[in-house]
């Protein structure tokens, strides 16, 4: 079982829909959550981070987060062209990994058409 | 905000010669960073945590001869790939956290290394 799964699409919506990209781990002393955007052949940036059960929502973005399921989600509303890219989700390794050490998923392809 | 410098961008290389790609954190202090490798279309694969003032932890299925890290100061890391073969050439990033505790991680631009 890999550490952090996510379905590498591609995820097509319409301009203007609502995108829900979905990420499940397997490491239950994970305690930090990240979504990066990633364009192609560039480096990750940070979209959001969230720690607690529940949602956090900044801008466009709404990220959940289950502890208990294993899962976290992303949610991106008013899809934009600008917004496709490679979604990645990032999981503090629990165990040993402290805060910082994160292990990424496979990403999750976003198309956002006109 | 938090900006980590990664230089150089880009770098081509002959096969069995060593490449040297410096991290640098530009406006706060970082004790550890992190070096990850990214192969085309693939997610980002940690490689090793490099710790300030101590050897770097490796993970596992990385040689630590072949990728030399090393930690000088609190705003630079290095990562030097040892006899490169062209099986080597891949995306090189590092990351770091910008505070303390739970902080994500920022990344370099990263490195695109082409041995031929």
């Amino acid at each position: 079982q890999k550490e952090v799964e996510q379905n590498s699409g591609p995820l097509s919506v319409p301009e203007g829909a609502i995108a829900s990209l979905n990420c499940t781990y397997s490491d239950r002393g994970s305690q930090s959550f990240f979504w990066y955007r990633q364009y192609s052949g560039k480096s990750p940036e940070l979209i959001m981070s969230i720690y607690s059960n529940g949602d956090k929502e900044d801008g466009r973005f709404t990220a959940q987060l289950n502890k208990a399921s294993q899962y976290v989600s992303l949610l991106i509303r008013d899809s934009q062209p600008s917004d496709s890219a490679t979604y990645l989700c990032a999981v503090n390794r629990g165990r040993s990994g402290g805060y910082n050490k994160l292990i990424f998923g496979a990403g999750t392809r976003l198309a956002v058409h006109p | 905000g938090a900006v980590v410098s990664q230089h150089p961008s880009w770098v081509i290389c002959k096969s069995g010669t060593s490449v040297k790609i410096e991290c640098r954190s530009l406006d706060f202090q970082a004790t550890t960073m992190f070096w990850y490798r990214q192969f085309p279309k693939q997610s980002l694969m940690l490689m090793a945590t490099s710790n300030e003032g101590s050897k770097a932890t490796y993970e596992q299925g990385v040689e630590k001869d072949k990728f030399l890290i090393n930690h000088a100061s609190l705003t630079l890391s290095t990562l030097t790939v040892t006899s490169a073969h062209p099986e080597d050439s891949s995306f090189y990033i590092c990351s770091a956290p910008a505070g303390q505790g739970r902080s994500p991680l920022h990344f370099g631009n990263g490195t695109r290394l082409t041995v031929t």
